[in-house]
């Protein structure tokens, strides 16, 4: 079974602080995916990467940026978080295959004060 | 720019019923269509993956359809049960170069009662 992990499912931060979401896949997947989710406006795709070290924006990367120095793992960097941050984030990871089948993570609820 | 909706927005019934969600995408040119269940607070867990060529893809009690000409999906649960309540949503993969980034619809949230 694929297996993507989120390093916490819960996370309050002040305002202005730096903030790492970290997640990490298990099935040796090319591309990966951050979303955050928010009533009412749905999933919204932020960045994604299709290989070790290559990034693309996705619809709303404002605020944010990327890294992904290994296959396994891709973080959401907030460089200085602000409330409307506040938000459930999700990560995927599939295959560059014939399916491109996304696998979640459990999310990350962050609270931004 | 895709956009994907879903009607209902939310579909309370009781249990045993059989149901029908619907999700309706504007540009057909999709690679596929995945249909995902969401527990409150959790991730998303995978139901079904049609791809653009397929019209249908089963799995136990739930029946996903595809008609891409005319940019429509339905999920069809049969029997439901408590179990299923949860929200459904329904995603579309771009065409062409685009890394399966996937487009989401709202989501139908669905209560079966006992």
């Amino acid at each position: 079974d694929v297996k993507v992990t989120q390093s916490s499912r819960y996370l309050v931060k002040r305002t202005g602080e730096k903030v790492f979401l970290e997640c990490v896949q298990d099935m040796d997947h090319e591309n990966m995916f951050w979303y955050r989710q928010d009533p009412g406006l749905g999933l919204r795709l932020i960045y994604f990467s299709y290989d070790v070290k290559m990034k693309e924006k996705g619809d709303i990367p404002e605020g944010y940026s990327v890294s992904r120095e290994k296959k396994e793992r891709f973080s959401l960097i907030l460089e200085s978080a602000s409330t409307n941050q506040t938000s459930m984030y999700l990560c995927a990871s599939s295959l560059w295959t014939s399916s491109y089948e996304q696998y979640f993570g459990p999310g990350t609820r962050l609270t931004v004060t | 720019k895709q956009e994907v909706t879903q009607i209902p927005a939310a579909l309370s019934v009781p249990e045993g019923e059989n149901l029908v969600l619907n999700c309706s995408f504007t540009d057909s040119a999709i690679y596929n269509l995945q249909w995902f269940r969401q527990d409150p607070g959790k991730g998303l867990t995978s139901l079904l993956l049609i791809q653009s060529s397929q019209r249908e893809q089963t799995s136990g009690r739930l029946n996903a359809s595809l008609d891409k000409s005319s940019g429509r999906s339905t999920l069809y649960i049969a029997a439901s049960q408590p179990g299923d309540s949860a929200t459904y949503l329904c995603a579309v993969t771009a065409g062409g170069t685009s890394y399966g980034k996937l487009t989401f619809g709202q989501g139908t949230i669905l209560t079966v009662h006992p």
